[in-house]
Order: structure tokens, then C-alpha cells, then sequence
């Protein structure tokens, strides 16, 4: 049973446009909410985070909305770039029993093109 | 300031051999993740460790595998008699605290098994 989705796999944007994310969750103990990017042979890198006392957070071209009746976050990156190219992983922890355990769903891979 | 640092990068292994797979956290930090990427799927979590404990393994397949995180030195993954299905990337990540901390990842281990 898969507790974090991200339901497309890929995302084609043009370079200057909204690129918007989506990721949807299941278990409703869930409470802080975070996206990370990777790029290839690479670990990934944290991105941004919102806390379920929140429903948007922003840093810089960055921001992530969270939706807790619909149990659903996306991503947003205004204006996308050709550097975001990459894949977005959304991931989600509970308070317990381990608040430092991550679930995170499978990935979405961001193309923006030039 | 390093990052996490995992070693080694890529490692081919024969079905019936064992693999180490070593994970130096950053500097300061006290607290170990390993995730597990198959191909085509996300991040899976394995096990969260501190110095000397096993605080989460609940990720963990209940044979062959297992980890430490010694007093002194790096934590290790070990996994025995590996198979074709334990192929994959291996990530470490560490974090100065338990809690809602971001986690810092290393570059992964990439494992073909044969």
C-alpha cells in the first residue's frame, strides 16, 4: 500500500512557465510534508517543506501548497528554468512512532525545455 | 564541509557474495537513514540508526540484510548471499537530530548484482 503517490511520472514544461507538481498522501497521521530534487548519479537534495499547521509555503521560485481535507500537496515552480530539470520526489513522515522516518512516493521527472 | 559521503560508488557483486556498503553522515550529524531505489520506483526506507542503536528497521528485509552504526567509523549496510533482486541504489542520509529535520543524502551505491 502505497502511503505517498505522485500520480505522473513525467512533466514537460516550457522554459518561463508554471511547472506544478502534484503528490497525494494517505495516512492521515502524516503532518510534515517535504520535496526533494534529484539529479542523475546523484543523492537527493531537499527543496522546501511545509508543516500541516500550514497550507503554503514559498522560497524564492518555489512553493508548495497543502490541501489536508484532500490529503493532496503540489509544487510549484514559477518561472521554471532549464536547471529544474529533474526528478521531484514528494515525501511525507508522521510524529510517530519515528518523526525522522520519510515515506516518499516514486518520483516525478521535470523537463523543461529551453 | 563534507557531505555524506558513501562508498563505494558503484559495486558488482556475484549471486552468493556479500556487500558492505559504507555511509560516513556529515559532519556533526548523529543520525543515519538507508533508503533503498529500485528502478523505475522511489525511495524505500530501511532502517534509521544512531550511534550504536537501531532506533527503526522496520524497512529492513528480515534476512540476509543488517546495519550498524558503531561508536567509532562509518555505518554499513551489509547484505549476504545477494541475489539479482537486491540490485540497486543504495542511498545513506543523515540528520543532526531526530524530528522533522531534512535529510542530508549522500551520491548512493549503486549494486549489480550478477
Amino acid at each position: 500500500d502505497q502511503q505517498v503517490k505522485q500520480n505522473s511520472p513525467s512533466l514537460s514544461v516550457q522554459e518561463g512557465r508554471i511547472s506544478i507538481l502534484n503528490c497525494d498522501y494517505t495516512n492521515s497521521m502524516f503532518d510534515y510534508f517535504l520535496w526533494y530534487k534529484k539529479y542523475p548519479a546523484e543523492g537527493p537534495t531537499f527543496l522546501i517543506s511545509i508543516s500541516s499547521i500550514k497550507d503554503k509555503n514559498e522560497d524564492g521560485r518555489f512553493t508548495v501548497f497543502l490541501n489536508k481535507s484532500a490529503k493532496h500537496l503540489s509544487l510549484h515552480i514559477v518561472p521554471s528554468q532549464p536547471g529544474d530539470s529533474a526528478v521531484y520526489f514528494c515525501a511525507a513522515s508522521a510524529r510517530t512512532p519515528n518523526a525522522g522516518k520519510s515515506t516518499f512516493g516514486d518520483g516525478t521527472t521535470l523537463t523543461v525545455k529551453p | 564541509n563534507a557531505g555524506v559521503m558513501q562508498n563505494p560508488r558503484h559495486l558488482v557483486r556475484r549471486r552468493g557474495q556479500e556487500a558492505r556498503l559504507r555511509c560516513s553522515p556529515m559532519k556533526g550529524h548523529s543520525h543515519v537513514y538507508w533508503y533503498r531505489q529500485l528502478p523505475e520506483e522511489g525511495l524505500k526506507f530501511m532502517v534509521y540508526l544512531q550511534k550504536e542503536n537501531i532506533i527503526d528497521e522496520s524497512g529492513m528485509p528480515k534476512e540476509r540484510f543488517s546495519a550498524e552504526f558503531p561508536k567509532e567509523g562509518p555505518s554499513i549496510l551489509r547484505i549476504q548471499q545477494v541475489v539479482r533482486g537486491d540490485s540497486a541504489a543504495y542511498f545513506c542520509a543523515s540528520s543532526p537530530r531526530q524530528g522533522r529535520e531534512k535529510l542530508f543524502f549522500g551520491s548512493g551505491t549503486q549494486l549489480s548484482v550478477l
